[in-house]
């Protein structure tokens, strides 16, 4: 699965949008970019993800570049329960042992302040 | 409708026993996935099954196992417990197991090791 990059913190103000970076240089034609977040004891919530367009859902927006090797996930309006770790996630076609792999870096820790 | 469900919620075991996790996914989904999250990290792969059947498999020893029952309902096994089997068993489920397909999480079960 190819890397992927993210600044560990960032901080945004309620209300505001939310821009969450990530690089993904080595991306490979065929692998979705995958955003998931994970608040404190819970499990990961699935936000959306992407081939090679934008895609918009009730949550987020994910901005995909058009030579891929990077996205940016975009809040529209943030508030304090969208502080959380977000992961941004490069996931190979199934195949092997890979199958089904989702591969989870550390993430950055998203803070909404009031 | 019901998310992923994961039971028991927390469990307390010693060094050597062995323990079992159940896994109910999202009804219609036929895929279920295995991961463990350790303190501090993002959730490693363990084992993803799709129709009973095990199709992918993470950086785990033998003393890991699983199965899938025919309502699509998963088990995993951990047997010669050790401490660093401490930590936040994760299950996702999704409707093939296929790339494009999101996988959606429980909240874990906390196993912890004395």
């Amino acid at each position: 699965d190819a890397k992927t990059t993210q600044p560990p913190s960032m901080d945004c103000a309620e209300g505001r949008a939310a821009n969450l970076p990530c690089n993904h240089s080595t991306i490979s034609g065929n692998e979705y970019v995958y955003w998931y977040r994970q608040i404190h004891s819970q499990g990961p919530q699935y936000i959306i993800h992407g081939l090679k367009n934008n895609e918009t859902n009730e949550m987020a927006s994910l901005i995909i570049t058009e030579d891929r090797k990077s996205s940016t996930l975009i809040l529209p309006h943030a508030t304090l329960r969208d502080t959380a770790v977000y992961y941004c996630i490069v996931r190979a076609p199934s195949g092997g042992t890979s199958y089904g792999k989702l591969t989870f870096g550390q993430g950055t820790i998203l803070t909404v302040h009031p | 409708d019901a998310g992923v469900t994961q039971s028991p919620t927390h469990l307390i075991k010693t060094r050597g026993q062995h323990v079992t996790l159940r896994c109910s996914p999202i009804s219609g989904h036929k895929s279920v996935s295995w991961y463990q999250q350790v303190l501090g990290q993002g959730p490693q792969f363990i084992f993803q099954y799709y129709e009973k059947e095990e199709r992918g498999r993470g950086n785990f020893p033998d003393r890991f196992s699983a199965r899938q029952f025919p309502n699509y309902s998963s088990e995993l096994n951990v047997n010669a417990l050790l401490l660093g089997d401490s930590a936040l068993y994760l299950c996702a489920s999704s409707l093939d197991g296929r790339q494009n397909q999101p996988q959606h999480f429980g909240d874990g079960t906390r196993l912890s090791i004395l």
